[in-house]
């Protein structure tokens, strides 16, 4: 199964401070996207970044990049000053075109955001 | 613009009984998605709609579940009869197309408890 792995089940981190949610996924496919999600305790997915195969550079968004070393097939978030809001659940999916279009998850990481 | 629209926002009910759930996508969106997600667990894809057509029901336990999108745009999702390990959120989400780089924007979600 092409699978995508979060190994990190929940994170620390001060606010103000960088932190980094690991993801590696498993694919044959040349093309492929990359998504993170944000989950909130109110369970709404929200959209935070997207990156292509195919992308030169490393996507950003605001205080979002993502980390995405193809060789190893890696797409790890970098959350820079993290805000108490941040406190959520966090997904990374990757999108399996070929058939159709749907989004395989991981299990996700639980950020907690510290005063 | 208004985002995915999902009711009811809650649900619980007995074992075989039955239950429905209903979607409004972004206007516009021609691609809707149904999402299982088990407490603990990232979504799974259930169907698939481009239009009113079914693109990917592979994961839908069809002997209980089914789902319409008759006019192309709202969907409704039904369980019918309810087991225990139903019991999850429901997410529904659109994008404007098939395609590799075509976000998938979610809704609220519905949270179903069987008893």
């Amino acid at each position: 199964a092409q699978k995508i792995t979060q190994t990190q089940p929940g994170m620390f981190v001060q606010e103000k401070e960088a932190v980094t949610l690991d993801c590696t996924y498993d694919t044959s496919d040349p093309s492929y996207g990359l998504f993170w999600y944000k989950q909130p305790s109110s369970g709404e997915m929200i959209f935070l970044i997207y990156q292509g195969s195919y992308d030169q550079q490393n996507a950003t968004e605001g205080r979002y990049s993502l980390n995405f070393q193809k060789a190893r097939k890696s797409a790890n978030l970098v959350i820079s000053a993290s805000q108490l809001g941040d406190s959520a659940m966090y997904f990374c999916a990757r999108l399996q075109y070929n058939q159709g279009g749907k989004l395989i998850f991981g299990q996700g990481t639980e950020l907690s955001v510290k005063p | 613009e208004a985002g995915v629209a999902q009711s009811p926002r809650y649900k619980i009910i007995e074992k075989r009984q039955s239950v429905a759930f209903w979607c409004n996508p972004i206007s516009g969106h021609a691609t809707l998605y149904w999402y299982q997600q088990i407490l603990g667990q990232g979504p799974k894809l259930l169907i698939q709609f481009q239009n009113n057509g079914v693109v990917d029901d592979s994961q839908l336990p069809k002997d209980r579940f089914s789902a319409e999108r008759l006019k192309g745009v709202d969907s409704t999702l039904k369980i019918q009869p309810a087991k225990l390990e139903d019991s999850a959120v429901y997410l529904c989400a659109s994008s404007p197309r098939l395609g590799m780089q075509e976000t998938q924007y979610f809704g609220p979600g519905t949270r179903l408890l069987v008893l």
